[in-house]
C-alpha cells in the first residue's frame, strides 16, 4: 500500500524564480492538503484540494497556488520566490470530510538563495 | 496569543518513565485534536486523535482532553530512547478542513 509520495526531495531556487512541487496521495485518499514548515516551527496550512477544487485556504499570498488532477494527485506552485519561502513543504492526504487519518508525505525541502 | 501553544522543551525523562506533553488552544469552538511525532529531518507521523473530553488510550500512548480548560495532553508510558522526537499538537477549528499546529515539544528519553 503506497503512502503519500512527494517530488522532488530537495530543490534549490533563486529569488524571483517559480517552483512546482508534486504530491501523490495515499491509496484510497482523495483529499490533499499542503503545509509549509519553517525550521523549528510547526506546519502551517497553505490550502486543501478536494474534487479538483481549492476547498480551504490559509493565510498565504496569491503567489501560492495549486491544482488537483482527476487521479487526486496535486501540485503546489510558488511564484516570485522570496528568501522567506525556504522551508519544508509537506503534502498530507486524507479522505473527504475527515482529518482523522491525515498522513503526511516525506516533504520537499526548498531552499531559496 | 498563539492559537496552539506548546512548551518547546526539551523535556528530558529517563527510560521507562512517563513523559507528559501538554498543549493549550485558544479557539473554544475547536472540535478535533491530534498528536503527531516528528523525528529530526522527517515528516510528522500521526500518533492519535481525540474528539471527546476524557482519556483515549492506544498502546503506550494516552491522549487527554479537557475542553473547558482548552487543554490537551499526551502521556507516553514506559518511555524509550526511540521516543525521542518533537511532538506536535494540532487542532482543527469547527467547520474547518485545516489543522493548526503548535511549534512542538522536543522530548529526550535518556537511556
Amino acid at each position: 500500500d503506497a503512502g503519500v509520495t512527494q517530488s522532488p526531495t530537495h530543490l534549490i531556487k533563486t529569488r524571483g524564480q517559480q517552483v512546482t512541487l508534486r504530491c501523490s496521495p495515499k491509496s484510497g485518499h482523495d483529499t490533499v492538503s499542503w503545509y509549509q514548515q519553517a525550521l523549528g516551527q510547526g506546519p502551517q496550512f497553505i490550502f486543501q484540494y478536494y474534487e479538483e477544487e481549492e476547498r480551504q485556504r490559509g493565510n498565504f499570498p496569491d503567489r501560492f497556488s495549486g491544482h488537483q488532477f482527476p487521479n487526486y494527485s496535486s501540485e503546489l506552485n510558488v511564484n516570485a520566490l522570496l528568501l522567506g519561502d525556504s522551508a519544508l513543504y509537506l503534502c498530507a492526504s486524507s479522505s473527504a470530510g475527515t482529518l482523522d487519518e491525515q498522513y503526511f508525505g516525506p516533504g520537499t525541502r526548498l531552499t531559496v538563495t | 496569543q498563539k492559537e496552539v501553544e506548546q512548551n518547546s522543551g526539551p523535556l528530558s525523562v529517563p527510560e521507562g518513565a512517563i513523559a507528559s506533553l501538554n498543549c493549550t488552544y485558544s479557539d473554544r469552538g475547536s472540535q478535533s485534536f491530534f498528536w503527531y511525532r516528528q523525528y529530526s529531518g522527517k515528516s510528522p507521523e500521526l500518533i492519535m486523535f481525540i474528539y471527546s473530553n476524557g482519556d483515549k488510550e492506544d498502546g503506550r500512548f494516552t491522549a487527554q482532553l479537557n475542553k473547558a480548560s482548552q487543554y490537551v495532553s499526551l502521556l507516553i508510558r514506559d518511555s524509550q530512547p526511540s521516543d525521542s522526537a518533537t511532538y506536535l499538537c494540532a487542532v482543527s477549528p469547527d467547520s474547518s478542513y485545516k489543522l493548526i499546529f503548535g511549534s512542538g515539544t522536543r522530548l529526550l528519553v535518556r537511556p
